[in-house]
């Protein structure tokens, strides 16, 4: 069955330290995203792409890298700038860039609870 | 800009009909979607409206005003495996925005 596989389920790291949390997706889409949810919030979007080496921020970029390198992988890092990292990370994908939310809607991986002490 | 706003709890009992509100401000609007979240896990989709009016799927149907900037998401016979958070987001600029979410508590 074609989805989004999100490594680890959680992931415990320390202050001060980088993390990079793994995304895979053999549903053969082309775009990417990252969001982030804190407990009874809303996802916010914090990168996104939209085709292979090629990524733009979203609202809440600062602290976290991510890389295209291959179609199937999206990576994202946590780094040590981030301020509140500890938070549920969803990795989503649709099969095109977002023009119509029918024909292209989003699909999400199960996400990866980071908390950071 | 944007922002959606959607109440943050709603309680009904089983069977029973439940409308979940949601308005947005934002510029560029190309269509209002929604999505379903269980405790813990991955949001799934369940509508899209680009048009005004009314979208049936089964139990659940969405309905958008663009001139009131206004939709809202219908969940008929209500069932408890509904009990979830739903979420409403706006398609801009290739990017979906997320509302803050209502959680759905259905009783017995």
């Amino acid at each position: 069955d074609g989805g989004i596989t999100q490594s680890p389920k959680y992931l415990f790291r320390k202050e001060g330290q980088n993390v990079t949390l793994s995304c895979e997706q053999n549903l053969n889409h082309d775009a990417m995203y990252w969001y982030r949810q804190d407990p009874g919030q809303g996802l916010r979007l914090i990168y996104y792409s939209q085709i292979v080496n090629d990524f733009q921020k979203g609202d809440i970029a600062e602290g976290y890298s991510v890389s295209r390198e291959k179609k199937e992988s999206f990576p994202l890092t946590v780094t040590s700038a981030q301020k509140n990292p500890t938070a549920f990370y969803l990795c989503a994908s649709s099969r095109d860039q977002l023009t119509g939310g029918l024909n292209s809607p989003l699909h999400f991986g199960n996400g990866t609870r980071l908390t950071v002490t | 800009g944007q922002s959606l706003e959607q109440p943050s709890e709603v309680t009904a009992v089983e069977g029973a009909i439940v409308q979940i509100n949601c308005t947005y401000q934002t510029s560029g609007f190309y269509g209002l979607s929604w999505y379903q979240q269980h405790d813990g896990g991955a949001p799934t989709f369940l509508s899209y409206n680009g048009l005004d009016g009314l979208e049936e799927t089964g139990r659940f149907s969405s309905f958008l005003s663009r001139s009131d900037s206004y939709g809202y998401l219908l969940l008929q016979e209500l069932q408890m495996k509904d009990s979830a958070s739903y979420f409403c987001a706006v398609l801009r600029g290739g990017k979906l925005i997320f509302g803050q979410g209502t959680e759905l508590s259905v009783k017995p």
